[in-house]
């Protein structure tokens, strides 16, 4: 597609519930990130893949969370027994990795709001 | 420390006016610096790379200092249009091409006529 995708924008669900997020990246972009941001404060990393592996996870704050790329496209970020200190926007950004540029530029989608009650 | 240090603001500027944020990194490896901006409830956009001679694109000039570990942001002239949050980003690996981005806190501006 011509940008990033994330679906849901907006999902609401109480404590305790398992989450699915959904992130398309743009066509060809071998990288993919997820990160989260919550009021105030910068995106905060969670975790990159580099095609269908992750290859660096040290972001995730706990093993509530976990995330997907089985085909090196499309990403799922999972979160069980969500907590109220999930609620958060959830940013996917992707990048095409050895540009001629030498600069990891990042696209982001426009997120997923998710709150929990 | 936080990794990427910013004055949080808010920067309140009249229109036409020249403003300037600061940033400061904590780990000397780092290779590839960003200036990102984000609107109120939008996702983060690419505002300019920042290299190590100094670079301008228009209206906006970034420094870096690497010996002090320090990039700014210069917006002259400013516009109603530049009100928005401002994230300095670093790549902390090392490398050019690859790795995780980190974003400091941002620097809210709000431009009034």
């Amino acid at each position: 597609g011509a940008g990033v995708s994330q679906t849901p924008s907006n999902k609401v669900t109480e404590k305790g519930k398992y989450v699915e997020l959904r992130c398309d990246p743009i066509s060809g972009h071998t990288a993919l990130y997820w990160y989260r941001q919550s009021l105030g404060q910068g995106p905060e990393f969670l975790i990159y893949f580099q095609g269908t592996g992750a290859a660096d996870d040290s972001g995730l704050p706990n093993d509530r969370f976990f995330a997907v790329r089985p085909e090196g496209s499309v990403s799922t970020l999972k979160i069980q027994r969500t907590e109220r200190g999930d609620s958060a926007v959830y940013l996917c950004a992707s990048s095409l990795l050895g540009s001629a540029s030498g600069a990891n530029v990042l696209t982001f989608g426009a997120g997923s709001r998710l709150t929990v009650l | 420390r936080k990794e990427v240090e910013q004055d949080p603001g808010p920067f309140n500027v009249p229109e036409g006016a020249t403003v300037a944020f600061n940033c400061t990194y904590s780990n000397s490896a780092s290779q590839s610096f960003f200036w990102y901006r984000q609107d109120c409830r939008k996702e983060p956009k690419l505002l300019m790379s920042v290299y190590s001679s100094g670079n301008e694109d228009g209206r906006f000039t970034a420094q870096l200092n690497r010996a002090s570990q320090y990039i700014s942001l210069l917006i002259r002239d400013s516009k109603l249009s530049d009100s928005a949050t401002y994230l300095c980003v670093v790549n902390p690996i090392g490398g050019t091409s690859y790795g995780k981005l980190t974003f400091g806190q941002g620097t809210i501006l709000t431009v009034h006529p």
